[in-house]
């Protein structure tokens, strides 16, 4: 069975700490792997990974791919109370158009 | 307005209502999902439809029932619900239907149904 897990499951930090968020998976023919962040409602895409190694960065967030070991992480530096939210989890199979989800990890940033 | 627009952010209904759920898109996209995310639970795929045609229906009740007028537009019609259906309904569009399939999704609609 297809399957996406997140971990950890929930996470209290203080401002300016890093945090490291991880997902690991298995599934059959792997395409992309997704990140999303959910704050109030919708989900906004963060990062898709395609190849493994490969750094992809946006400001404090960054997200490498390992597709030997089945997994990815998403590192968030010098955390903010804006930080706070779900971050979500999706990894695309090839020549499907269902993405599926791990259950979310949640952060709380505390001042 | 931009992006997907979903109404109403939250109903209440009870057992023996029907209810629907409307999403709009303003991404020029060509395919529209619904999914549902329970507490603590990973979202669920329910319904996916590419060019008003739908092309996943993943074992979802009969009492739920999409309807995609056009590209543009989505519903989702609700009848005879159960308790265990309250929930965040979310919608999402995507340019593909499959390959970079990123989705932007809507704000969601909370149900509750007593």
């Amino acid at each position: 069975e297809d399957k996406v897990v997140q971990s950890p499951l929930s996470l209290v930090v203080h401002e300016g700490d890093t945090v490291t968020l991880n997902c690991s998976y298995e599934v059959t023919n792997f395409r992309s792997l997704l990140w999303y962040k959910q704050e109030k409602k919708a989900p906004t895409f963060l990062f898709m990974l395609t190849s493994s190694g490969i750094e992809k960065k946006s400001g404090r967030l960054s997200s490498i791919l390992d597709k030997k070991e089945l997994f990815s992480i998403l590192n968030i530096t010098a955390t903010q109370t804006g930080d706070s939210a779900v971050y979500l989890c999706a990894v695309e199979m090839d020549s499907s158009y269902k993405l599926i989800f791990g259950s979310g990890t949640r952060l709380l940033v505390r001042p | 307005e931009t992006g997907v627009t979903q109404t109403p952010r939250h109903l209440v209904m009870g057992m023996t209502n029907k209810k629907s759920l409307k999403c709009e898109q303003h991404l020029g996209h060509n395919a529209m999902y619904w999914y549902k995310q329970s507490a603590k639970k990973p979202l669920e795929l329910m319904f996916v439809y590419s060019l008003e045609e739908r092309v996943e229906n993943n074992s979802v009740p009969s009492r739920f029932s999409p309807e995609c007028p056009n590209s543009s537009h989505l519903f989702l019609h609700l009848h005879t619900l159960q308790p265990e259906d309250s929930a965040l309904y979310l919608c999402a569009s995507s340019q593909t239907l499959a390959g970079a399939n990123v989705l932007t999704f809507g704000a969601g609609s909370r149900l509750t149904v007593l």
